[in-house]
């Protein structure tokens, strides 16, 4: 079963707007992580906060976490049309172990 | 440093055939899982390995599907038979063996018809 929900399913946006996606998840986790992958191709590692983290910034990315809510959200700011991808939010959690359970993703088009 | 490796890439069958994947970790990389990828839908784990040790198993419908790592180094999994629901992409990936980020390759897209 899924353990994230992201929330908009999809996203369309002009060059040089923000994104925000939004990930809700189910049961206690180890960490959260967010991927993209591009379409048709593997998946590419962006960023990864801790159960004890509340924010955390890569470049342009800022990805916040709320444990009381069981959730998180990407912001994307700036962005490219090389941004246009399919956004995942995966979880760790004490019962998996080290793997990743992913939601169903957003899909960002972004126009220039 | 050389990425995940998969191959093939792309693999079409007909239902009730057999097929087999394989994979090879970056170096040194102790863990290794294996997800699968239905369209429209997040990856779902099959098989993780700990060096060739099975960590966990539970998703993997062993009645047709089966992994092996040997030597806990690279890794086969293997369809039989095919059924037209396990059209989708197989990912693998792996990581040093921490809690931290995993490594995908660029998956093989399996089409049973």
């Amino acid at each position: 079963s899924q353990q994230g929900e992201e929330d908009p399913q999809a996203l369309s946006i002009q060059e040089g707007e923000n994104a925000t996606m939004n990930c809700s998840y189910k049961t206690s986790i180890n960490n959260l992580q967010w991927y993209r992958q591009n379409s048709g191709r593997g998946l590419v590692h962006l960023i990864l906060i801790r159960s004890n983290e509340r924010e955390k910034h890569s470049g342009r990315l800022r990805v916040t976490l709320d444990t009381s809510k069981k959730s998180s959200s990407l912001l994307i700011t700036a962005s490219r049309a090389a941004d246009t991808a399919s956004y995942f939010c995966a979880t760790v959690t004490n019962q998996a172990g080290t793997a990743l359970i992913f939601g169903k993703g957003t899909t960002l088009s972004v126009s220039s | 440093e050389a990425g995940v490796a998969q191959s093939p890439r792309y693999k079409i069958i007909e239902k009730r055939q057999s097929v087999a994947f394989w994979c090879n970790p970056i170096s040194g990389h102790a863990t290794l899982y294996w997800y699968q990828q239905i369209l429209g839908q997040g990856p779902k784990l099959l098989i993780q390995f700990q060096n060739n040790g099975v960590v966990d198993d539970s998703q993997l419908p062993k009645d047709r599907f089966s992994a092996e790592r040997l030597k806990g180094v690279d890794s086969t999994l293997k369809i039989q038979p095919a059924k037209l629901e396990d059209s989708a992409v197989y990912l693998c990936a792996s990581s040093p063996g921490s809690e931290g980020e995993q490594y995908f390759g660029p998956g093989t897209r399996l089409t049973v018809t």
